[in-house]
This record gives C-alpha cells, sequence and structure tokens, in this order.
C-alpha cells in the first residue's frame, strides 16, 4: 500500500519563528488534507490540498502532486500552534484517507 | 450543523464487556468513516460507509467489531467482548460524496479497557 512520511518527526521551535513541515507519498493520490490535532485528540482541518498552493493566515501550504509531496508553513510560530501536524492523502481507486507518521510540534514562549 | 458528533466523549470498561459507540455525521455527508488512533501513532483506517452501505473494512476490523449505519444518517461501532489492546482513540469522519471531498472528523471517543 501505499507510504506516507513525513518530517521532522519532532520539531521545538521558539515563538516567533517559521517552520516547513513536509509530507511524502510515494504513490499518485486524488486528495490531500493537512490536520492539526489538538491536546484533546481533535483533528482540525487545515488544508484541502490535492494540488497547488493556499494560505490561510499564519498558515500555507503547497502540494506538488507529480513529484507526490506536499509542504505546510507555518510563520511567526505561536504556543497555541503546538501539537500533532498530520498529513493525509486519498490513494486513487480508495475512498479513505492513509494518514502519515505526523510531526510533533512545540513552541516555545 | 456543528459538526460531526461523536458519543460519549469517553468510556471506561472492563474487559471482556460490550462497549457502543455513536457518530453523527454532518448532515448532507452520505460518507462516514471510522478510525482508530493509539497513543504516538496516526489514525488507522477501519471502516467506511457510502450511506448505509458498508463498502469497506481494513483487517484491523476483528469479528468482535461491527459498525452499521441503518438508515445513511448516524453509524455506531460496536466492539464485543473488549481487550486490553482496543484501548485506543476511536475517530469519525464524514464527507460529501464526490472524487475531491473533503473529511472532517469528531473528537473521537477515548475507550480504556481495564
Amino acid at each position: 500500500g501505499i507510504q506516507v512520511e513525513q518530517s521532522p518527526p519532532d520539531l521545538i521551535l521558539q515563538e516567533g519563528a517559521n517552520s516547513t513541515l513536509r509530507c511524502n507519498f510515494s504513490d499518485s493520490v486524488n486528495n490531500l488534507q493537512w490536520f492539526h490535532q489538538n491536546p484533546w485528540g481533535q483533528l482540525i482541518n487545515l488544508f484541502y490540498i490535492p494540488s497547488g498552493t493556499k494560505q490561510n493566515g499564519r498558515l500555507s501550504a503547497t502540494t506538488v502532486a507529480t513529484e507526490r509531496y506536499s509542504l505546510l508553513y507555518i510563520s511567526s510560530s505561536q504556543t497555541t500552534d503546538s501539537g500533532v501536524y498530520f498529513c493525509a492523502v486519498e490513494p486513487r481507486a480508495t475512498n479513505k484517507l492513509i494518514f502519515g507518521t505526523g510531526t510533533l510540534l512545540a513552541v516555545q514562549p | 450543523d456543528t459538526g460531526v458528533s461523536q458519543d460519549p466523549r469517553h468510556k471506561i470498561t472492563k474487559r471482556g464487556q460490550n462497549v457502543t459507540f455513536r457518530c453523527d455525521p454532518i448532515s448532507e455527508h452520505n460518507r462516514l468513516y471510522w478510525y482508530r488512533q493509539t497513543l504516538g501513532q496516526g489514525p488507522e483506517f477501519l471502516t467506511y460507509f457510502q450511506n448505509e452501505a458498508q463498502l469497506e473494512k481494513s483487517r484491523l476490523l476483528s469479528d468482535r467489531f461491527s459498525a452499521e449505519r441503518p438508515k445513511g444518517s448516524f453509524s455506531t461501532l460496536e466492539i464485543q467482548r473488549t481487550e486490553q489492546g482496543d484501548s485506543a482513540m476511536y475517530l469519525c469522519a464524514s464527507s460529501p460524496q464526490g472524487a475531491r471531498a473533503e473529511a472532517f472528523f469528531g473528537q473521537g471517543t477515548r475507550l480504556t479497557v481495564v
């Protein structure tokens, strides 16, 4: 089956710093989503981005489907950005999301 | 509509007991998914419904697990004869039908088997 790998696995930032999270996937996909999992376990939708670039405030994402990767940019990080970030892909000919390994982000004041 | 709703949020049960979880999807969404997440891992797919039809089940879904979506609206996930290894967060998601459809997740049900 498809492999979804995220890097880095862990990241510690000072408040105000910028960061880039990466998601690599091993096969063609229909869809790609980025989520932030809060401390209570809920997955919060950040981006639905099967291709192209989107921006939402301090966050932006780019997916290059032909090269099988996606990037999530966090600028001017805040302590509330802490948590686990997941990339999830929907492989072709399926209707389910396959999640990556996650990136644990800690933003220190 | 406030999103995907799951009940209960937390469940503690003794080994060997049966438990049932409920998921209410976003009202116009006809696809519904169950995932399981253990500590330190990403969510893993369990099963998927389109309307009332269960279209796919993971190998993770042993015969002690059963899911239903009788009228194509809410869904239940039952675990019979629970084991300690069933302790996990159970997540429900829904999405509209279509080739490119964004999925939204509920808050999850955290199960602890003692």
